[in-house]
């Protein structure tokens, strides 16, 4: 197994462009989530989904969208890029056993480290 | 804003020493959960801790939770050179069932 598997894992780009960061994983895990992390802030939620078709926003959603098409597949795009979306972002996954049940652990992928200019 | 708050921010120990970190956060949980991140790398779950449950053990790991402080602690024993990485407390609140929110993570370095 892969894992959890994120491309690119460098990326620099301009301000106003636009660039989807993929992310995939072959563990078949209902839960998939994207945070970015910057310096001394910890990791912060962007996006998350419970299964195909369903997606929510977490705690800094603004600027960025997502889909879930499949179970496999949860990618990240940035419609305009800005400086302030510099960043460190993961993409991580984890099974998903009801609402009512607790969340288990997180799969991580390995980063993308994104540059606007 | 943030839920957990790791305390130290940083942390340099001998190897050998014993490793001691705190998580505090704000709203209640149904479990907290510990990453380590490795320079450059990806997070690796450790441990979980329910919020039912007090101590927790894991080989050299080992992880309590006061619910009534709303605080927990990694304790690392016998610490190794290979334990240098950046340690995370994640908790997943009562009122929210699809959140992990992280803490800001303490910077452990182990001098050989």
């Amino acid at each position: 197994n892969a894992g959890v598997t994120q491309t690119p894992k460098f990326q620099v780009l301009k301000t106003g462009q636009s660039m989807t960061l993929q992310c995939a994983q072959d563990m078949n895990h209902e839960y998939m989530s994207w945070y970015r992390q910057d310096p001394g802030m910890g990791l912060r939620l962007i996006h998350y989904s419970v299964g195909a078709g369903i997606t929510d926003q977490g705690e800094v959603p603004n600027g960025y969208n997502v889909s879930r098409s499949t179970t496999e597949d949860f990618p990240l795009r940035l419609l305009s890029a800005a400086p302030s979306q510099t960043s460190v972002y993961f993409c991580a996954s984890s099974y998903w056993i009801g609402q009512a049940a607790n969340t288990g652990e997180l799969f991580f992928g390995e980063g993308s480290r994104l540059t606007v200019l | 804003s943030q839920q957990g708050e790791e305390d130290p921010q940083a942390l340099s120990i001998q190897e050998g020493e014993n490793a001691t970190m705190n998580c505090s956060y704000k709203t209640s949980i149904n479990n907290l959960q510990w990453y380590r991140q490795n320079s450059g790398r990806g997070l690796v779950h450790l441990i979980l801790i329910r919020s039912n449950e007090r101590e927790k053990h894991s080989g050299r790991l080992r992880v309590t939770l006061d619910t009534s402080k709303k605080s927990s602690s990694l304790l690392i024993t016998a610490s190794r050179a290979a334990d240098t990485a950046s340690y995370f407390c994640a908790t997943k609140r009562t009122d929210s069932s699809y959140k992990l929110i992280f803490g800001s993570g303490t910077r452990l370095l182990v001098r050989p």
